[in-house]
């Protein structure tokens, strides 16, 4: 299965500053995704990331807030912007493991963002 | 909505216990089921799936059974080591080919010696 890798692995942030994740893949993948993980909660999907268009967002998650670029298809990142503590989470990268089957998700292994 | 629901709570251990992971789901149409499992300083990843009713996924040790009329998917293993040391959680597809997945909560497993 493709293989993830996601930088920084882990930041600490000043409230009001932004910080861009990057998600790198081993291998050319058509959707990617990208999950928040919240102290104690479970995943919940911010947006589905295509490349060569827009990415689509989940239900109270906005563009403006999540920035996400898709160049090529080995590559996507995330911006968190004007970050405040209630940001304060591990952000996954994912994409759909190549030959397994639908909806098998690979994970990176997350980037764990505290704001303070 | 689909959504999933595990047991509340940390789960501690003995080596070589059996262990049980209560999930049930809410869902229309056919989900398919799965079981991931981060452990530590690592990335989710999948331990096992079931896409019908009635079918049973397996790897590791681990075992659930896609019960479509109790809606739940209980992870189990006869003899936890302390390498099972984990988070685990369930999810589901609804089936529809966006690939978008819902997530139970996870549960924490700790294994002691």
């Amino acid at each position: 299965s493709a293989v993830i890798s996601q930088k920084p692995s882990r930041d600490i942030c000043q409230r009001g500053t932004s910080l861009t994740i990057q998600c790198q893949v081993d291998s050319q993948v058509t959707m990617m995704f990208w999950y928040r993980q919240q102290p104690g909660q479970s995943l919940t999907l911010i947006a589905t990331a295509n490349q060569g268009s827009e990415a689509t967002y989940e239900s109270g998650f906005v563009i403006d807030k999540f920035p996400i670029s898709r160049p090529n298809l080995t590559f996507s990142t995330l911006t968190v912007s004007n970050m405040s503590p209630e940001d304060s989470s591990i952000y996954l990268c994912s994409v759909v493991g190549e030959g397994t089957g639908a909806n098998v998700l690979t994970f990176g292994a997350g980037s764990r963002l505290t704001v303070l | 909505g689909n959504s999933v629901t595990q047991m509340e709570g940390p789960v501690t251990l003995s080596e070589e216990a059996f262990l049980t992971i209560n999930c049930t789901y809410t869902a229309t149409g056919y989900p398919s089921l799965f079981w991931y499992v981060q452990y530590p300083g690592e990335g989710l990843q999948l331990l096992l799936k079931a896409t019908k009713a009635d079918d049973k996924g397996s790897n590791k040790g681990f075992e659930a059974t896609y019960r479509k009329e109790t809606t739940s998917f209980h992870l189990e293993k006869g003899s936890v080591q302390v390498s099972d040391s984990a988070v685990y959680f369930c999810a589901l597809s609804d089936g529809g080919g966006n690939n978008r997945l819902a997530f139970g909560k996870g549960n924490q497993v700790v294994v002691i010696p």
